[in-house]
This record gives structure tokens, sequence and C-alpha cells, in this order.
């Protein structure tokens, strides 16, 4: 299982672009990166997938380099809204039961 | 609302009890889990379904006992908890056991007194 690394919290102001980046050094051929966000005493939410290059959705971008050791969620022009955790996730069966949810990053945005 | 809907939201009871957490969803999905969420701790895998089969169970206390009947329900079974055992319970479904996305319910909160 590959392990993943993030910062522990991050501090952005609104309008901001925030770049979160998470390290899995030891990912696996067949391993997709997928990254989800969570409120307060909800479940969290599924933001975007990726297992190479650069991919975008209406919410946000995921860039991964060529060795994809690691990979980076940016959220462009954040609001207080977007206040949340935010959970990196590597593995082959990144939907289920070989997914290891680590402490995710904690991102506060500020007026 | 489609989705994933877990009942009740909150919840306390009785080292003594018994009690069930129900979950539902609506999106077709074939796999369904149950997480375990302790305050300041990452989420817990306990237990896997695939087409209403068991595929994981991770060394979870048998006084937590999951039931499949249908791939759109999902239980868990509560009997003699631990204090310990406080914490958000969360239900998640995903088209297979692939690299689909997890949706996740919001969770039941669980105080055992």
């Amino acid at each position: 299982l590959a392990k993943t690394t993030q910062p522990i919290s991050m501090d952005s102001y609104e309008g901001q672009e925030v770049n979160i980046t998470c390290s899995h050094n030891n990912i696996a051929t067949n391993d997709y990166i997928t990254w989800y966000q969570q409120f307060p005493s909800q479940g969290p939410r599924f933001i975007i997938q990726g297992y190479k290059t650069k991919v975008t959705n209406e919410v946000a971008s995921l860039f991964i380099p060529a060795d994809r050791k690691s990979s980076t969620l940016s959220l462009p022009r954040v609001s207080l809204s977007d206040t949340a955790v935010y959970y990196c996730l590597v593995g082959t069966y990144t939907g289920g039961f070989k997914t290891i949810f680590g402490a995710g990053t904690r991102l506060f945005v500020k007026a | 609302e489609t989705g994933v809907t877990q009942t009740p939201r909150h919840l306390v009871m009785g080292m003594t009890n018994k009690k069930s957490l129900k979950c539902e969803q609506h999106l077709g999905h074939n796999a369904m889990y149950w997480y375990k969420q302790s305050a300041k701790k990452p989420l817990e895998l306990m237990f896997v379904y695939s087409l209403e089969e068991r595929v994981e169970n991770n060394s979870v206390p048998s006084r937590f006992s999951p039931e499949c009947p249908n791939s759109s329900h999902l239980f868990l079974h509560l009997h003699t908890l631990q204090p310990e055992d406080s914490a958000l319970y969360l239900c998640a479904s995903s088209q297979d056991t692939g690299s689909s996305p997890l949706h996740f319910g919001n969770g039941t909160r669980l105080t055992v007194t």
C-alpha cells in the first residue's frame, strides 16, 4: 500500500489559489490518485481522481508529474466554504478496500 | 435526495444495548463499505461488501456485525459496545471495488455511555 504524506494544515485567504501537495514515493504502477474533501460531521466527498499528467474538473485541478511520486491538488479562487480537510489517497483500489485514509490537510480559508 | 443515506444521524446507547445502523444507497453501486472515524484520527475501514458478499473485514471486534441483504442496503449491528467505540460511523458505496470513487453518507454519530 502506498503511503501518503500531506501537510497537516494550511491557511489561505478568499480569492486565492490553493495548492496542496501530497507525496507518495512508493506508488505502484496500477495506482490511481484520488482526493476527497470533508466538512465537520459529514462524510468525505470525492473531488478529483487522476493517473498521470493533469486532470481538471469544475471544482479543482490535479497535477501529477511524470514520476508520479507526488501530486498537487489545486483549488482556484477559494472561498470561506472551502474550509475543510482534504485527503489524498493512493491505491489500485482507490474506491475500495485497499484505500487507507491519512490524516489529511486541514485548510482554513480566511476572509 | 439521491446518494447515500444513513440513519440515525445520532445515537446514544449504553454498553448493554443492541442497536443497528442503517445505510441505503440510491446510486446503483455494487460495493458498500463501513468506515469508523474517531476524534482526531483518520478514517478506518471496517467492512467491505461487493455484490452483497463480504470481501474485507479489517480485524473488527465481533461486537460489530455487518449485514448486506442487497446491493442497496447495508447494516451495522452493534452490541455490548465500549465507550471507546464512540465515533462517527460512515457508510460509503462505489460502482465497484476497483478505482471507482467512494460516495459517502453523512454518518451516524454514536456515543456509548
